[in-house]
């Protein structure tokens, strides 16, 4: 089955600077990756997703890039804010798979005002 | 409605209490999901359910029997439980089952078992 590693688990910036979250998969045939935004005591939901035909995807102040040939994909955040603190999951899926979600291990990203 | 909404928010159980956890959506969505979330870790699929029938169960216990009634709602029975399952239950619903479907989830079940 596939195999979802995340990097770093923590991570701490100064407020403005930027975050960057690592994510390798381990299946060539997964071709979803979205990343989700868990705060504490709240649903994880959904901040952005890529598929394997795109290799960036921007949306204002994230952005997420997809490496096919190296099988790793990145959370980029710019110009981070207080309230970008979070836990961090990448994850990846394939077709006929029940749209089942490999989710990597998580990064706690706090942003120090 | 564009969101997946879980009752109840708390549950505090014994040993030998049965309860029910329930997950409901209106989004037209045909697939739907139990996890199971410990602090800090990544949510654990437990079972899918795709047009109304059950597609994954992740080897979860018997103490734990999934429902879906119609293709809005899912429940989950629960029945002589045991502390280590004291966690976040998430529900997700996605558009279909074949695959690559963004998940939607609702704001969880935050269970105690004593």
């Amino acid at each position: 089955g596939e195999n979802v590693e995340q990097h770093p688990s923590t991570l701490s910036v100064q407020e403005g600077d930027s975050a960057v979250i690592k994510c390798t998969y381990s299946d060539s045939a997964s071709n979803y990756f979205p990343w989700y935004k868990q705060e504490l005591g709240k649903r994880p939901q959904l901040i952005i997703d890529i598929r394997s035909n795109v290799g960036e995807k921007k949306d204002q102040r994230i952005a997420v890039t997809l490496n096919k040939t190296a099988k790793h994909f990145s959370l980029h955040i710019t110009e981070t804010q207080p309230e970008d603190s979070a836990v961090y999951f990448c994850a990846a899926s394939r077709r006929n798979t029940g749209n089942q979600f490999y989710f990597g291990t998580g990064t706690s990203l706090t942003v120090i005002p | 409605d564009t969101e997946v909404t879980q009752t109840p928010k708390h549950l505090v159980m014994g040993m030998t209490n049965k309860k029910s956890l329930k997950c409901e959506q209106h989004m037209g969505h045909r697939a739907m999901y139990w996890y199971k979330q410990k602090a800090k870790k990544p949510p654990e699929l437990m079972f899918v359910y795709s047009y109304e029938k059950l597609s994954i169960n992740e080897s979860v216990p018997s103490r734990f029997s999934p429902e879906c009634p119609n293709s809005s709602l899912l429940n989950l029975h629960l029945h002589a439980l045991q502390p280590e399952d004291s966690a976040l239950y998430l529900c997700a619903s996605s558009h279909g089952g074949g695959g690559t479907d963004t998940q939607y989830f609702g704001p969880g079940t935050r269970l105690t078992v004593l």
